[in-house]
């Protein structure tokens, strides 16, 4: 299994406070991606990164904002979280989303009350 | 706009039985097309497929992509309990780095 950790992989938390959601690799590859996942929206991409400090928008950025100071750490932030904010969030990562395939975390269940 | 879509979003069947799942899709300059199945955590790589007409095999699941009519089947031959999950389907265009995803296809095997 790709080396892949999300953390926390369960948050409860309050209308208008920030979270930090993490990503941390162990394979070295150059991708990574933030999804969100609802019934009825399947995956949807939120950010993706593809490079130290190269990130860019999917298609559900609003609300949110990512970083990647380190090859191996992906952090999703949401800065005022909404109740619409809660999901499931997934971290991949890929070598070259071109020729291989996406490897996903295990998912982070956040819910915002 | 780039799209994916697959049927049926959910399927019931027993167990023994063949299921065909579909996936169709409308992406700018297509590179490949993805299959994932997700049970209760991450979604597990399947299969990858670029060339239209070659069938991508691995034990009852078998996966092959219609490049001229757009679309990919997934077929699961004698189905058993455990193959009980949500299938995506998932397609990469050239034009940039990103992963559009379907919604999936929820399939349930009876004992």
């Amino acid at each position: 299994d790709a080396g892949i950790t999300q953390s926390p992989r369960h948050k409860v938390t309050e209308t208008g406070t920030p979270v930090t959601l993490r990503c941390h690799q162990t394979e070295n590859h150059r991708y990574m991606y933030w999804y969100r996942q609802d019934p009825g929206h399947g995956l949807r991409l939120i950010h993706y990164s593809y490079g130290v400090k190269d990130t860019d928008k999917g298609e559900v950025s609003d609300g949110y904002s990512v970083s990647r100071s380190k090859t191996e750490d992906f952090l999703l932030t949401l800065e005022s979280a909404t109740s619409s904010q809660t999901s499931v969030y997934f971290c991949a990562i890929s070598e070259s989303v071109r020729n291989q395939p996406q490897h996903f975390g295990d998912g982070t269940r956040l819910s915002i009350l | 706009e780039d799209k994916v879509v697959q049927s049926p979003l959910s399927l019931v069947v027993h167990e023994g039985d063949t299921v065909t799942l579909n996936c169709s899709y409308e992406v700018t300059n297509f590179r490949s097309l993805l299959w994932y199945k997700q049970e209760k955590k991450a979604p597990t790589f399947l299969f990858m497929l670029t060339s239209s007409g070659i069938e991508k095999k691995s034990g009852r699941l078998s996966s092959i992509l219609d490049k001229k009519e757009l679309f990919s089947i997934l077929n699961i031959t004698a189905t058993q309990t455990g193959d009980s999950a949500i299938y995506l389907c998932a397609v990469v265009g050239l034009r940039d780095d990103k992963i559009i995803f379907g919604k999936g296809t929820r399939l349930h095997i009876l004992p």
